[in-house]
């Protein structure tokens, strides 16, 4: 079936640093692909999504690329924040609007 | 425009009691979605509604979990009897049809 995975964390970075997360799928088809991403003791919210090959989905600074040929969707940011700390998840659209998330990233932010 | 409500916010139980949980999506939102996440995990899909009509539910331990969405608004999730490794946040989500999912805060269970 499919499914979504994603590189471990925590992450650890310096504030100004270049972000990278990982995040590969496999799935039938061409399915939406989002980053979704928690703040402690809050309900997920979407970051950014992509619905078909080579689309780029970008929000606050983040980006991502679906790439078809690596089936890959990672997140980039060039320079972090300490208020970009929070627990990021990548997903996709397992047909008719469900989602199947990968296990999550939690990235920490030092000043 | 509101977002998703759910509560309680925070749950403690005793293994073998039950236990209810509330959603309230936004208005007009015709799917409503209840996910499972585990500490340490990525959320999964327990059930989804489609108006007041399951659509898919094939990942809810029916023996203990159900579900119902009266009226096509709100919803309640409930087990009977929670197990030990029920404990987690259980997320409602809601959208509109073909559209990205607007999450609540979840609530957060702790069977002991």
């Amino acid at each position: 079936g499919n499914s979504v995975t994603q590189m471990e964390g925590p992450v650890t970075l310096s504030e100004e640093a270049f972000l990278t997360i990982n995040c590969t799928y496999t799935a039938t088809g061409y399915p939406s692909l989002f980053w979704y991403v928690q703040y402690p003791g809050e309900g997920l919210q979407l970051l950014l999504k992509a619905t078909k090959a080579d689309d780029k989905g970008s929000n606050k600074g983040f980006e991502a690329t679906y790439r078809k040929e690596t089936t890959s969707f990672h997140l980039e940011k060039g320079s972090v924040q300490v208020s970009d700390s929070a627990v990021y998840f990548c997903a996709l659209d397992n047909q008719g609007g469900k989602l199947i998330f990968g296990q999550g990233t939690e990235l920490s932010v030092k000043p | 425009e509101a977002g998703v409500a759910q509560s309680p916010r925070y749950k403690i139980i005793e293994k073998r009691q039950s236990v209810a949980f509330w959603c309230n999506p936004i208005s007009g939102h015709a799917t409503l979605y209840w996910y499972q996440q585990i500490l340490g995990q990525g959320p999964k899909l327990l059930i989804q509604f489609q108006n007041n009509g399951v659509v898919d539910d094939s990942q809810l331990p029916k023996d203990r979990f159900s579900a119902e969405r009266l009226k096509g608004v709100d919803s309640t999730l409930k087990i009977q009897p929670a197990k030990l490794e029920d404990s987690a946040v259980y997320l409602c989500a809601s959208s509109l049809l073909g559209q990205s999912h607007t999450f609540g805060s979840g609530t957060r269970l702790t069977v002991v």
